[in-house]
């Protein structure tokens, strides 16, 4: 399979910490995408970086990447519960193959 | 407000049947695709298009079809041969990708199918 890895599978923090996930990728990649899944919704883009790129923020994310371990970090900081949701990770060519996610509960 | 539409939201199934899941964007965007999302599993692909009247098969196309003759379309269809098609399935398009860079997607909210 060319799925790669997310840890931790299950993460669950109180408002205001710091949340970080990890990804695990397989191949070679151009760039690496992260997204939120909100339950029973679609995917939204989250943040993209570069394979030169080795850091990337936004708002209160910050996204690293390390391409010679083939893996990358998505940090949320001062989590809030409207955080709550799955986090995946995806990379590839022409088409994206993603992880099979991180699950973030943010508990008020 | 440009988005992509997925409909039905729920969809039921009899075993011996084909059921179409429809998908359509108004984003202007060229490249579409559908996954398909277990419980605890992440995305799989099973068809893409490129462009119009274009289309590629995924990791997971068997059992599976699909059109695209307009850019606004891509509609799936399940058909009888797909044995275990219970699951929730995601429509995504994006600008077109090139050989060298995919390209950040957008999702409609899915379409969740059971079996009767």
């Amino acid at each position: 399979s060319q799925q790669g890895e997310e840890d931790p599978q299950a993460l669950s923090i109180q408002e205001g910490e710091n949340a970080t996930m990890n990804c695990s990728y397989k191949t070679s990649i151009n760039n690496l995408q992260w997204y939120r899944q909100n339950s029973g919704r679609g995917l939204v883009h989250l943040i993209l970086i570069r394979s030169n790129e080795r850091e990337k923020h936004s708002g209160r994310l910050r996204v690293t990447l390390d391409t010679s371990k083939k893996s990358s970090s998505l940090l949320i900081t001062a989590s809030r519960a409207a955080d709550t949701a799955s986090y995946f990770c995806g990379w590839g060519y022409q088409k994206v193959t993603f992880g099979i996610g991180t699950k973030l509960q943010v508990i008020p | 407000d440009g988005g992509i539409t997925q409909s039905p939201k729920y969809l039921f199934r009899k075993e011996g049947q084909n059921v179409t899941l429809s998908c359509e964007q108004n984003l202007n965007h060229d490249a579409m695709y559908w996954y398909r999302q277990d419980p605890g599993q992440g995305l799989r692909l099973i068809y893409y298009s490129q462009i119009v009247n274009d289309f590629q098969k995924g990791d997971i196309a068997e059992g599976y079809s699909v059109s695209r003759e307009k850019k606004e379309s891509f509609p799936l269809t399940v058909t009888s041969a797909q044995k275990n098609p219970t699951a929730f399935y995601l429509c995504a398009s994006s600008i077109r990708e090139t050989a060298y860079s995919n390209q950040p997607q957008h999702f409609g909210d899915g379409t969740r199918l059971s079996i009767l």
